[in-house]
């Protein structure tokens, strides 16, 4: 049962330029979320997603940044017109439930922007 | 806003010394505590504290979490190179999905 998986792993931009990030969730499970860490700190949720629905993107900038759920294929984050401050990695979790029991949200292994 | 704030920032030890990360929280209407590693890549979850006073353990880790004043924490016993990580710590709210607000984490090291 493969993991979280993100593609691409390190991504480079040029500021203006586009970035997209993918995030195929665990087998079976239909909670999407994502977040971003910035160099030396913590997580920082920016949106959670059900198939086809946004539920809560408390956490996006309003410009520039979407996400996406289709119902077939991966989650996708996309960030438009980059800017050096975009440069972070952002990480998907996927679970099963809504609110687990267990506390288990399963993390990818992050996509690494680097926006020149 | 919900707010949790890690202590230390930053750690260095040497093998086989214990050490006592810790977690102040601040989240209205509060459901849960949990604690991850994150080592260059995925963090990796460890634990999920609802209750107060009940101590969590895997191996040489251990949790526990104090509601009535707001933190938790987290020990590693005997301390190995292989725990060298950001210990991470994130609350959950009630009706909130696991939209977790997170600390800025601890960076352990562990010197041979």
């Amino acid at each position: 049962n493969a993991g979280v998986m993100q593609n691409p792993r390190h991504l480079v931009r040029r500021r203006g330029q586009e970035a997209r990030l993918r995030c195929s969730p665990m087998k079976g499970h239909s909670h999407v979320y994502w977040y971003r860490q910035l160099p030396e700190e913590g997580l920082k949720f920016m949106v959670y997603l059900q198939k086809e629905n946004i539920i809560d993107e408390s956490g996006m900038p309003k410009e520039r940044f979407s996400a996406e759920f289709p119902k077939e294929g991966p989650s996708i984050l996309r960030i438009q017109q980059v800017v050096r401050g975009d440069s972070a990695a952002y990480f998907c979790a996927s679970s099963l439930l809504l609110q687990t029991n267990t506390g288990e949200l399963f993390f990818g292994e992050g996509s690494r922007l680097t926006v020149l | 806003e919900d707010k949790v704030v890690q202590s230390p920032l930053s750690l260095v030890v040497h093998e086989g010394d214990t050490v006592t990360l810790n977690c102040s929280y601040e989240v209205t209407n509060f459901r849960s505590l949990l604690w991850y590693k994150q080592e260059k890549k995925a963090p990796t979850f460890l634990f999920m504290l609802t209750s107060s006073g009940i101590e969590k353990k895997s191996g040489r880790l251990s949790s526990i979490l104090d509601k009535k004043e707001l933190f938790s924490i987290l020990n590693i016993t005997a301390t190995q190179t292989g725990d060298s990580a950001i210990y991470l710590c994130a609350v959950e709210r009630r009706n909130a999905g696991n939209m977790l607000t997170f600390g800025g984490g601890t960076r352990l090291m562990v010197k041979p």
